[in-house]
C-alpha cells in the first residue's frame, strides 16, 4: 500500500530564516506531487505541483520554491521566511491525470515568529 | 474565475442525526468530485468520490449526491457520531488537469 510522509511535523522558525520541508511517498511510481498551504480555519491553497522529476508548476507567486530531486521526494523551500508564511503545509500525491484522487500527508505546522 | 464553494460554514447536529453538507461548483466542465474529511491538526482524508456520469454513490454511512443541472454536490452522513466532527471539503477536477479545486470547507460539530 501507498504511504506518504512529511517531515518535520512541527517547526518554529524566526523571520528571515531558511526553510526546508520534505515529503516522501512510498509504494507508487511516478506520482503527481503537490504542496498546499492551509491558514488557520481556512481552505487549501495549492502552491506547487509536479508531474515528474524536475518538473515543477507554481500556482501562486511566493517567496517559496519547490524541488523534486527524486521520483517520490518533494521538497518545499524558502531562503527567507516571512511572518505570512506561517500555516499548515500539506503534501499530497496522485497518479494519472484528471480524475484521480489526491491523498494527503499528515502535514507540517510552521510558525514563523 | 471558476470555483467550488460551500453554503454552510458550520453545521451542528446531535449524535444519531443525519447530516447533510452542501457544495456548489461553477465549472460545468468538472467531471470528478471528491469529499474529504479533515480532523484538527491532521491532513485531509478521502471519504468518497463520484464521477459526472453518476448522480449518487454510497459508502459506509456516507452518500454523495451530484446534481449537474444546478451544479450542486452534497455529502450525507447517516447516524452521525462524535467522531464525525471535522471540517469537510469538497473538491472538483476536470479531465486533463492534474490539479483539484477545493471548496472552503464546512465544520461539522456533533453533540453527544
Amino acid at each position: 500500500s501507498q504511504t506518504i510522509h512529511q517531515w518535520p511535523a512541527t517547526l518554529v522558525q524566526p523571520v528571515g530564516s531558511p526553510l526546508s520541508l520534505e515529503c516522501t511517498v512510498e509504494g507508487t511510481s511516478n506520482p503527481n506531487l503537490y504542496w498546499y498551504r492551509q491558514a488557520a480555519g481556512r481552505g487549501l491553497q495549492l502552491l506547487f505541483y509536479s508531474v515528474g522529476i524536475g518538473q515543477i508548476s507554481s500556482e501562486v507567486p511566493q517567496n517559496l520554491s519547490a524541488s523534486r530531486p527524486q521520483d517520490r521526494q518533494f521538497i518545499l523551500s524558502s531562503k527567507k521566511l516571512l511572518l505570512s508564511d506561517s500555516g499548515f503545509y500539506l503534501c499530497a500525491w496522485s497518479v494519472g491525470v484528471g480524475t484521480d484522487t489526491q491523498y494527503f500527508g499528515p502535514g507540517t505546522r510552521l510558525t514563523v515568529l | 474565475g471558476e470555483s467550488v464553494g460551500l453554503h454552510l460554514p458550520t453545521l451542528s447536529v446531535q449524535e444519531g442525526d443525519n447530516s447533510i453538507i452542501n457544495c456548489a461548483y461553477s465549472n460545468s466542465a468538472s467531471d470528478y468530485f471528491i469529499w474529504y474529511k479533515q480532523e484538527s491538526g491532521k491532513g485531509p482524508q478521502f471519504i468518497i468520490d463520484i464521477r459526472s456520469n453518476m448522480d449518487k454513490r454510497q459508502g459506509q454511512r456516507v452518500t454523495v449526491l451530484l446534481n449537474k443541472t444546478v451544479k450542486h454536490l452534497s455529502l450525507q452522513i447517516a447516524a452521525t457520531q462524535p467522531g464525525d466532527s471535522a471540517v469537510y471539503f469538497c473538491a472538483e477536477n476536470s479531465s486533463g488537469y492534474s490539479t483539484l479545486t477545493f471548496g472552503k470547507g464546512t465544520m461539522l460539530l456533533v453533540s453527544p
